[in-house]
């Protein structure tokens, strides 16, 4: 069964601290993961994709990376802001046919000043 | 260029009424794709469409739920004799092509159905 399993399922830190969200699939057949933030009561904004062959990816404060052998990836947010407070959600896209994604859960993070 | 649009944002029923759900993709995106989410879980995949196509309903129920992208107007998400249940937020995103390369879907604010 395809599944995108994500922890931890909140998580709390200080304003400018740094902090990692990690993601863990059984989906095949793979052709690319993705993070997306969605804010409380809008929809998910696209961070990052990544294909098999990328292992990282950087969009300002935040770095994603993949490890396509153990299907494991990690969010990595850096010197945390007040606006990062939203749900991370990781998103497996499979291959073969159109784009159909997976969806984990989510990660809801707080930054606290 | 406008991102996708829903309307409406909220939505109440009362069992059994029907609810309609619009939502009008980004300007040029031709991939229109609904999901639901219930509270505390992720979205799951209903239905996937192409301008009058339906090309994936593999994830909406069956009975009572529907759905439709016209040649012209917005995709419609209709839900006939509601009921508790149905009560999430659905969302729609679209995007410039399905397959191939990485493409980003762009996701609506969603609406939020209230079934009393």
């Amino acid at each position: 069964k395809n599944q995108v399993e994500q922890s931890p399922q909140s998580l709390i830190i200080l304003e400018g601290k740094n902090c990692t969200l990690q993601c863990n699939y059984t989906v095949s057949p793979f052709s690319n993961l993705r993070w997306y933030k969605q804010d409380t009561g809008r929809g998910p904004v696209s961070l990052t994709i990544m294909t098999f062959s990328e292992n990282t990816k950087s969009n300002g404060r935040y770095t994603a990376t993949l490890d396509a052998d153990t299907k494991q990836s990690s969010l990595h947010i850096t010197a945390s802001q007040l606006s990062d407070s939203a749900s991370y959600i990781c998103v497996v896209c499979l291959s073969g046919g159109y784009n159909k994604l997976i969806f984990g859960a989510g990660t809801r993070l707080a930054v606290h000043p | 260029n406008a991102g996708v649009m829903q309307n409406p944002r909220h939505l109440v029923r009362r069992r059994g009424q029907e609810a309609r759900l619009r939502c009008s993709p980004m300007k040029g995106h031709s991939h229109v794709y609904w999901y639901r989410q219930l509270p505390e879980e992720g979205l799951k995949f209903m239905v996937y469409l192409q301008k009058e196509n339906i090309i994936d309903e593999s994830g909406m129920p069956k009975e009572r739920f529907s759905a439709e992208f016209p040649k012209e107007g917005p995709s419609i998400l209709r839900i006939q004799q509601v009921v508790r249940g149905d009560s999430a937020a659905y969302f729609c995103a679209s995007s410039l092509k399905s397959s191939g390369s990485p493409d980003t879907q762009y996701f609506g604010p969603g609406t939020r159905l209230t079934v009393l």
